[in-house]
């Protein structure tokens, strides 16, 4: 039963660009969380979506979207890139609102240059 | 909003006791998680509290007060592969949001 599948693992991109993030929930979760975790800091939440739809929306400004497909894969869009935006990007993905809460994929490493 | 503060680092020693501290203060409360996260890796799920008290699973416990907005995590008979760091978060009363602390560095040495 393959976990919390993300890519591309690592990525470096130049400020100004816009980057495509993907993740693949664990089979039989439906509900896609993204957190932005900077170096030595622990995760910040973006956004959550559950049924295609954003439900939760974190502090972060509109540069950051996403989208959910009929599958529950998810996908996380950052435009304008700054170099404030290198991090560890981590897609978790739960059923509903689970008493265990998530389940993490091992994140996409992000460096703007 | 939510603040979450837990130490930066702690230092211990292969076969000893630790304990992780963490405070919150939040506007809503729907339970506690605690998750280890080793170097370049996935958090992976520790334990979880809504009622107060403690929760016990192996050589890891976790500990909840809710009137005192504060939690622990005891790590027993201490292995050199629990080096990693510690994340808590709380969940609030909307959703399935996590809001971190900023995590506890734990270094066991032999």
């Amino acid at each position: 039963d393959a976990g919390v599948t993300q890519s591309p693992t690592h990525l470096i991109k130049t400020r100004g660009q816009q980057v495509t993030l993907r993740c693949s929930p664990k089979s039989g979760h439906d509900t896609v969380s993204w957190y932005q975790q900077a170096l030595g800091q622990g995760p910040q939440f973006i956004f959550q979506y559950y049924e295609e739809e954003e439900r939760q929306r974190g502090n972060f400004p509109d540069r950051f979207s996403g989208h959910q497909f009929p599958n529950y894969s998810s996908e996380l869009n950052v435009n304008a890139l700054l170099l404030g935006d290198s991090a560890l990007y981590l897609c978790a993905s739960s059923e509903g609102t689970s008493r265990w809460g998530y389940t993490f994929g091992s994140g996409t490493r992000l460096t703007v240059v | 909003g939510q603040n979450i503060d837990q130490p930066t680092e702690m230092t211990a020693t292969e076969g000893a006791i630790v304990q992780i501290n963490c405070t919150y203060q939040t506007s809503g409360f729907n339970g506690l998680f605690w998750y280890q996260q080793h170097a370049g890796e996935a958090p992976t799920f520790l334990s979880y509290n809504v009622l107060d008290g403690l929760e016990e699973k192996g050589r890891f416990s976790s500990f909840l007060s809710r009137s005192k907005g504060y939690s622990y995590l005891l790590l027993k008979e201490l292995q050199m592969k629990d080096s990693a760091s510690y994340l808590c978060a709380v969940r609030g009363n909307a959703g399935n949001m996590l809001t971190f602390g900023g995590g506890t560095r734990l270094m066991v040495k032999p």
